[in-house]
């Protein structure tokens, strides 16, 4: 069965600078690969996703995140923060082209906190 | 409007009692989702559903149960609800043409006394 590692429960940075949470993934195959964002009160924002190709992948507010298949990583980046990115980060997984449905196994998250 | 709405978004109940949460979506989308979110441990998926007459187990059904009314509409049900079923529940839906894009409600906060 699949599965998420997200190291690091919470990190503090300051506003303007750059980012990076950590994903390791557990799967036989090539997995299907993204991230969510969880503002406070607030259901699940999808960041990104990365299924096939460039393993360099853009999203939405300015993240970006690299697929490394040797360290079975999907690490979320951004090169500056702003005050609205403090929020719930999530990286999940579920199998590729080669079945499982559509269920997504999640990471436990990383609390991310911005100090202005 | 939201496209995915719950109802209650915040509900407390005591031990034994049934309970219902609810979940519309106006997005049209086939594939409808519960999961229940607890400090720590991320999201775990309760049960799926791929169409009306399609309902399938995820990782921790047991005590939950689900009825798909019609496309729109997905509810959860605890039939006799325990303190360890606190928890934020989210509801998520997905379209078969977009299969792995899965949007998520605003969730409900559930307290078992």
């Amino acid at each position: 069965a699949q599965s998420v590692t997200q190291p690091d429960i919470h990190i503090t940075v300051s506003e303007g600078a750059s980012l990076e949470l950590r994903c390791n993934y557990s799967y036989g195959a090539t997995p299907y690969l993204f991230w969510y964002v969880q503002s406070p009160g607030q259901g699940l924002q999808l960041l990104l996703k990365y299924f096939s190709g460039d393993t360099l992948v853009q999203g939405i507010k300015g993240f970006e995140a690299e697929f490394k298949r040797s360290q079975s990583s999907f690490n979320l980046r951004k090169p500056s923060v702003h005050w609205s990115d403090a929020a719930e980060y999530f990286c999940a997984v579920r199998p590729g082209i080669t079945g499982g449905g559509n269920k997504l196994t999640f990471g436990t998250g990383t609390q991310l906190k911005v100090e202005l | 409007d939201a496209d995915v709405t719950q109802t209650p978004r915040n509900r407390i109940t005591k031990t034994g009692k049934r309970i219902m949460l609810e979940c519309s979506q106006t997005k049209g989308h086939d594939r409808m989702y519960w999961y229940r979110q607890d400090p720590g441990l991320g999201l775990r998926l309760i049960y799926y559903s791929f169409d009306v007459k399609d309902i399938n187990k995820g990782e921790i059904s047991d005590g939950y149960s689900v009825s798909r009314q019609a496309q729109a509409k997905f509810s959860l049900s605890l039939e006799s609800a325990i303190p360890n079923q606190t928890a934020l529940y989210f509801c998520a839906t997905s379209d078969y043409r977009d299969r792995e894009t899965q949007y998520f409600g605003p969730g409900t906060r559930l307290l078992v006394l």
